[in-house]
């Protein structure tokens, strides 16, 4: 069954740093998300990109945040600049259509000392 | 805001009864999804229920949805000991918007 991978599972870095997350969607979905989940608190919704453009981010992804799918199977999140407050599950998700079920990918834990 | 708020935050049952787990909303949506979590986990898709919908069934799963009272029920029936996770509803709402907006989540433990 297709599903969603992301790469790495477990990322550790300084504050300040640089991170790039990366997700496989489901090979013919056109909708990608981003959400994340502070420990023991909601999932929130980050963006959402279709069309190699974003049509919607929340109030979170600010200026420090920026997606790309930079080749036919990969979407990335960039955390240019990571603070502390930054340390959360990151889930890609995708979708085939609007509205349709959202598959989540299993998460990328980011820890930011 | 649009908001999905489940009820009760916890619960725990013993192996084999009935589980039944709410969510409310706010505002007028789309469809509105069921997600299971366990500890640290992925979110897994159980169900998606459209706004004209009443009643979805999958498995050992049972979802209604009440767009008067702006409120979706999860029922597990014959619960087992696997069925231990967080469970979120999750609503979408406009035509096309995209984003999920989840609730807090109920806690269930699934006593052996």
């Amino acid at each position: 069954e297709p599903e969603v991978t992301q790469t790495p599972s477990h990322q550790v870095t300084q504050m300040g740093q640089e991170v790039i997350l990366r997700c496989v969607p489901i090979s013919n979905h056109l909708y990608f998300y981003w959400y994340r989940q502070i420990l023991g608190q909601k999932v929130e919704f980050l963006v959402s990109f279709y069309n190699n453009e974003i049509s919607e981010k929340s109030e979170i992804f600010d200026d420090q945040f920026s997606v790309e799918r930079p080749d036919g199977s990969n979407f990335t999140l960039k955390i240019r600049s990571t603070k502390l407050e930054d340390s959360a599950m990151y889930f890609c998700a995708s979708s085939g259509g609007l509205p349709e079920t959202q598959y989540f990918g299993p998460g990328t834990r980011l820890l930011v000392l | 805001s649009q908001q999905g708020e489940e009820d009760p935050q916890a619960l725990s049952i013993q192996e084999g009864e009935n589980a039944t787990m709410n969510c409310s909303y706010k505002t007028s949506i789309n469809n509105l999804q069921w997600y299971r979590q366990n500890s640290g986990r992925g979110l897994v898709h159980l169900i998606l229920i459209r706004s004209n919908e009443r009643e979805k069934h999958s498995g050992r799963l049972r979802v209604t949805l009440d767009t008067s009272k702006k409120s979706s029920s999860l029922l597990i029936t014959a619960s087992r000991a696997a069925d231990t996770a967080s469970y979120f509803c999750a609503t979408d709402y406009d035509q096309g918007a995209q984003k999920l907006v989840f609730g807090q989540g109920t806690r269930l433990t699934i006593n052996p």
